[in-house]
């Protein structure tokens, strides 16, 4: 089965600066790759997500890259804020039945 | 809609009793999911339903768990007889199949196993 392998597992950055976090999968057949957000003690949501047929995606102060041929996938947040601060998993799927993967977590910690 | 509800929020219960979870997913929604969140496993995909019948429970720990969902509103997992390692947050969540693939999860029901 797909494995997702994500790093770091924590961050910390000072507000203003940049985060990336990196994923790793295993499947090659995996086509979709989404980013939640899980603030502390609140529920995983869906803040972007990119498909295979697309190398980069952006949305506001968030980016995510994909590479196929390494299987590797980025979240890049620029000009973090300390809303910023949350648990953020990456995961990977197929289309079919959208099982989906999560990797380990990465806590970000975004200090004023 | 008012999102995936599940219930109850949190359970506080002795080993070898049972635990029973509850979820309503999405009105529309033809996948539900169970996963389980621990600080040691993170994100655990139990088992998926698609149109009310189970695709994948590989991800169940072992003969203590099951889950059901006898109608497209409504799915339990059930924990028989509950252990202390059982002691996690257990999230249900719902989408449409096809390539949207987002994940709509419930608040969690935190489950405590003395």
């Amino acid at each position: 089965g797909e494995n997702v392998e994500q790093h770091p597992s924590t961050l910390s950055v000072q507000e203003g600066d940049s985060a990336v976090i990196k994923c790793t999968y295993s499947d090659s057949a995996s086509n979709y790759f989404p980013w939640y957000k899980q603030e502390l003690g609140k529920r995983p949501q869906l803040i972007i997500d990119i498909r295979s047929n697309v190398g980069e995606k952006k949305d506001q102060r968030i980016a995510v890259t994909l590479n196929k041929t390494a299987k590797h996938f980025s979240l890049h947040i620029t000009e973090t804020q300390p809303e910023d601060s949350a648990v953020y998993f990456c995961a990977a799927s197929k289309a079919a039945g959208n099982k989906l993967t999560f990797g380990g977590g990465t806590r970000v910690l975004v200090k004023p | 809609d008012a999102g995936v509800i599940q219930s109850p929020r949190h359970e506080v219960t002795e080993m070898g009793q049972e635990v029973t979870l509850r979820c309503k997913p999405i009105s529309g929604h033809d996948y539900l999911f169970w996963y389980r969140q621990t600080m040691m496993r993170g994100l655990e995909l139990l088992i998926y339903f698609n149109n009310n019948v189970p695709i994948d429970d590989s991800g169940m720990p072992e003969d203590r768990f099951s889950a059901k969902m006898p109608n497209a509103s409504f799915s339990t997992l059930k924990i028989q007889p509950s252990e202390p390692r059982d002691s996690a947050v257990y999230f249900c969540a719902s989408n449409h199949g096809g390539n949207t693939g987002e994940l709509f999860f419930g608040e969690g029901s935190r489950l405590t196993v003395l």
